[in-house]
């Protein structure tokens, strides 16, 4: 089935240590989103790839970072993790950016800093 | 800003009671609306949508309306079932731009046998 898989579901890592998450895709969509979900909050967007156009938000910290290497795959690099980064991390995709397209999400990486 | 409100949780029901879970939005222009189910352990799903006033989206026997004047996009469904059972967000994507979807914190529902 076409999906949007992210890799590993659960990651735990130090203080300060870069982590990446992985998402991939089979559905050939030109959007890719990358979502921060912490605990009790609403998903809040960090940015997002339009074929290899990167688009991030204002109010993203500097210590995330992305990477598209083709249409399939995209990358969340968190180069220092600080216990506030500790949430769900979710990634989607959409055919085209207009606003009344459907994104279609991934099951999540729930990141644990310690 | 744009922004979602939505009732507060978790919301608990017996199979086949009536469901609403509301939801109000702040946004201008004229946003298309959503709402997305999360079951346990997956990620999030579009459920239904509508992209003018008075449009109406359902799915699986869910439903909601776009209230212009009311600003609101309340989901319904006449009889839930326990596989019901999931967190339910509303959200909304400015006409403006890219696709950027702002969601509402979540409603959880729990739906007893």
């Amino acid at each position: 089935d076409a999906m949007v898989i992210q890799n590993p579901r659960y990651q735990v890592t130090q203080f300060g240590k870069p982590v990446t998450l992985s998402c991939s895709q089979t559905l050939n969509h030109n959007v890719m989103y990358w979502y921060q979900q912490k605990s009790s909050q609403a998903p809040k967007l960090l940015f997002h790839y339009y074929d290899k156009d990167f688009n991030n938000e204002a109010d993203t910290p500097d210590n995330f970072q992305s990477r598209r290497p083709n249409t399939s795959f995209c990358f969340l690099d968190i180069r220092s993790p600080g216990l506030g980064d500790a949430a769900m991390y979710l990634c989607a995709t959409s055919g085209h950016r207009g606003f009344q397209e459907t994104q279609y999400f991934g099951p999540g990486t729930r990141l644990l800093v310690l | 800003g744009n922004s979602v409100t939505q009732m507060e949780g978790p919301v608990t029901l017996s199979e086949e009671a009536f469901l609403t879970i509301n939801c109000t939005y702040t946004a201008t222009g004229y946003p298309s609306l959503f709402w997305y189910v999360q079951y346990p352990g997956e990620g999030l799903q579009l459920l239904l949508k509508a992209t003018k006033a008075d449009d109406k989206g359902s799915n699986k026997g869910f439903e909601a309306t776009y209230r212009k004047e009311t600003t609101s996009f309340h989901l319904e469904k006449g009889s839930v079932q326990v596989s019901d059972s999931a967190v339910y967000f509303c959200a909304l994507s400015s006409n403006t731009g890219f696709q950027k979807l702002v969601f509402g914190t979540g409603t959880r529902l729990l739906v007893s046998p």
